[in-house]
């Protein structure tokens, strides 16, 4: 069964400093990884994708890294701002039937000033 | 996020009561999908739609049905609530076959009591 895991559930950062999320995915055969960020009550927009030759890709303060033999994953957010809370969910596309998606449960982030 | 609309943005119903969500579109793609998100779990799919004529069910179908009205139309029906379906409903677009792209609408919060 395909999964994907992400490690914390939440945490807390103060403002300015740098925190990393973690993916660990069984998705298989692999398509290609995004992460997510879902504000309260909005829906999940995309922050990067990247396909199984790629093992970094930036935007903005966001980076994300990908390890294929691993199976894993890791976004990075650095300096920190108030508007990077909220939940960052990694979601792995399957090479089959239209690339259906499986989501982890996400990583919730609170920035405090 | 206006590109995919979503309505009610919210519905408060009861136990045995026949619901339609409704998701509308501006970014003329083909595909659309229907998710469900409960506290703590990823989103699931319910049902996908890759043209009019194509209608698929995803993991948790039971106790919904949809319907693709038009290309830029996609309604999912709870033809009974049951107060486990209570959730945020999430519509996404894909136009990207490679990738599977997709973006979310605004989400519609449900509560069936």
């Amino acid at each position: 069964k395909n999964q994907v895991e992400q490690s914390p559930q939440s945490l807390i950062i103060l403002e300015g400093k740098n925190c990393t999320l973690q993916c660990n995915y069984t998705v298989s055969p692999f398509s290609n990884l995004r992460w997510y960020k879902q504000d309260t009550g909005r829906g999940p927009v995309s922050l990067t994708i990247m396909t199984f030759s790629e093992n970094t890709k930036s935007n903005g303060r966001y980076t994300a890294t990908l390890d294929a033999d691993t199976k894993q994953s890791s976004l990075h957010i650095t300096a920190s701002q108030l508007s990077d809370s909220a939940s960052y969910i990694c979601v792995v596309s399957a090479q089959a039937a239209g690339n259906k998606l499986t989501f982890g449960g996400g990583t919730r982030v609170l920035v405090k000033p | 996020d206006a590109d995919v609309t979503q309505t009610p943005r919210n519905r408060i119903t009861k136990t045995g009561k026949r619901i339609m969500l409704e998701c509308s579109q501006t970014k003329g793609h083909d595909r659309m999908y229907w998710y469900r998100q409960d506290p703590g779990l990823g989103l699931r799919l319910i049902y996908y739609s890759f043209d009019v004529k194509d209608i698929n069910k995803g993991e948790i179908s039971d106790g919904y049905s949809v319907s693709r009205q038009a290309q830029a139309k996609f309604s999912l029906s709870l033809e009974s609530a049951i107060p486990n379906q209570t959730a945020l409903y999430f519509c996404a677009t894909s136009g990207d076959r490679a990738y599977n792209e997709q973006f979310f609408g605004p989400g519609t919060r449900l509560t069936v009591l």
